[in-house]
């Protein structure tokens, strides 16, 4: 399987939102409402944000909003704050329980 | 709370084999599946791979299938990820994660990762 695509970067300003798309096929993204997102900042382990598309762990903020179209996925995040700034990873189900993840994307806040 | 505790740091040369450890607590360690994720150097995760400790069910990448071996031992609620012949471009960092319910469908909680370098 392929990884998902995702842009390698992405910046915004404090208090401004950001979107953050992962794009896959019809063979993952597209055929299970089963993508998760993680925010992993720098020498840490990743953090799940976001799982089954939308769907908010207890204890993430709800500027941290999850949708899907298609074969695409995004990751939203409302009113920027400096600890925001991370990267992000992006993993759809593929099938029988095998999973792939995005390259991974880099937030600035500016 | 899950845990999920890594093994420490390891340094090998090419060729060595090498067994990293992921002890969990906090949980039923048989009921939900665990993964090992890579992360090269500056890179993205890659999934490698995923075993269920009740039954040891596996399944693999394409991209690691036949490169390293899971493990689990239920006795002692500890997964494993093993390598018979490290190559230089085995070096990483390497996390366990536990999925979010026994589907496998999604990864919640992650151990703190095992950096593992191999050079000659």
């Amino acid at each position: 399987q392929s990884a998902l695509t995702q842009p390698a970067s992405v910046s915004g300003s404090p208090g401004q939102s950001i979107t953050i798309s992962c794009t896959g096929t019809s063979s993952d993204v597209g055929s299970y409402n089963l993508v998760s997102w993680y925010q992993q900042h720098p020498g840490n382990a990743p953090k799940l944000m976001i799982y089954e598309v939308n769907k908010r762990p207890s204890g993430v903020s709800n500027r941290f909003s999850g949708s899907k179209s298609g074969n695409t996925a995004s990751l939203t995040i409302y009113g920027l704050q400096a600890e925001d700034e991370a990267d992000y990873h992006c993993c759809s189900y593929v099938a029988d329980s095998t999973l792939v993840f995005g390259g991974g994307t880099k937030l600035t806040v500016l | 709370e899950v845990q999920l505790v890594q093994s420490g740091a390891e340094v090998k040369k090419p060729g060595e084999s090498l067994k990293i450890s992921c002890k969990a607590s906090g949980y039923t360690f048989t009921t939900y599946w665990i993964a090992w994720v890579r992360q090269m150097p500056g890179k993205g995760l890659e999934w490698m791979g995923t075993i269920y400790p009740g039954d040891s069910d596996t399944r693999s990448s394409p991209s690691f299938q036949g490169q390293v071996t899971f493990s689990a031992d239920k006795s002692i609620s500890t997964a494993y990820l093993h390598w018979t012949s490290l190559k230089a471009s085995d070096t990483a960092m390497y996390y366990c994660a536990k999925s979010l319910d026994s589907s496998g469908h999604d990864i919640d909680s992650w151990g703190q990762g095992t950096l593992v370098t191999v050079s000659s």
